[in-house]
């Protein structure tokens, strides 16, 4: 159980093209989900929190309006790099936290999309 | 505020040698503490966790961690080192689940 799913695990887009990346929630139902962004050899970084029907809260220096992210369900959450550049080629993971039960304290995590800019 | 501090950014051990990363936290709060393995290109995967029953956790994969609230640490081990060890692990803190803190990592290398 608590299987987080993403697609599409690769992308490859030209500069200036917007790219979704989907990350569900299969086996359970998730309030709220996060977005982060791994560099080669680095750790995570908290890009947002994706609240169901409200808001995403964005971290310091993450741009709301390049990093769009929408959390129209409670098994899905939806990261769209707009206008997307080289520079925002990375690795980006998403997690979930269960609403309850047993592991309503963890976070299940995606298996990552490798978004590659040229 | 909660942070995560991982001493040693890369650890060689030997094929069948004991394997422990460090991990030191910082919580305001009783923390909840995880250990994830992320292996090349993948997302990570909950090794074990910490939520305030015992101190001594077993994981998966031979790994365990000790909580010590008087050190503020939670180090990982293994007695026996293996080949499929090798890879990433992330040490994490987190309030109740919710917002979790990483530290930078530790990149576990397996000598055969």
């Amino acid at each position: 159980g608590a299987v987080v799913s993403q697609h599409p695990s690769r992308v490859i887009c030209k500069s200036g093209t917007s790219v979704k990346i989907e990350c569900r929630s299969l086996d359970f139902q998730a309030t709220t989900m996060f977005w982060y962004r791994q560099f080669p050899k680095k750790s995570l970084m908290l890009m947002a929190t994706s609240n169901e029907g409200s808001k995403a809260t964005y971290e310091q220096g993450v741009e709301k309006d390049k990093f769009l992210i929408n959390h129209a369900s409670l098994t899905l959450s939806t990261l769209t790099v707009t206008s997307a550049h080289p520079e925002d080629s990375s690795f980006y993971i998403c997690s979930a936290n269960p609403i309850a039960g047993a592991s309503y304290n963890e976070q299940f995590f995606g298996p990552g999309t490798r978004l590659t800019v040229l | 505020a909660q942070s995560v501090t991982q001493l040693g950014s890369h650890v060689s051990v030997s094929e069948g040698a004991l394997v422990l990363l460090r991990c030191n936290y910082s919580s305001s709060v009783p923390p909840y503490l995880f250990w994830y393995v992320q292996y090349p290109n993948q997302g990570l995967q909950l090794l074990l966790k910490y939520t305030s029953a015992a101190t001594l956790v077993k994981g998966i994969n031979g790994f365990e961690a000790e909580f010590k609230k008087s050190e503020t640490s939670f180090h990982l081990t293994k007695p026996s080192a293996h080949m499929s060890d090798a890879a990433e692990y992330f040490c994490a803190v987190s309030v109740a689940g919710n917002q979790f803190y990483f530290g930078t990592g530790t990149s576990l290398t397996v000598i055969p």
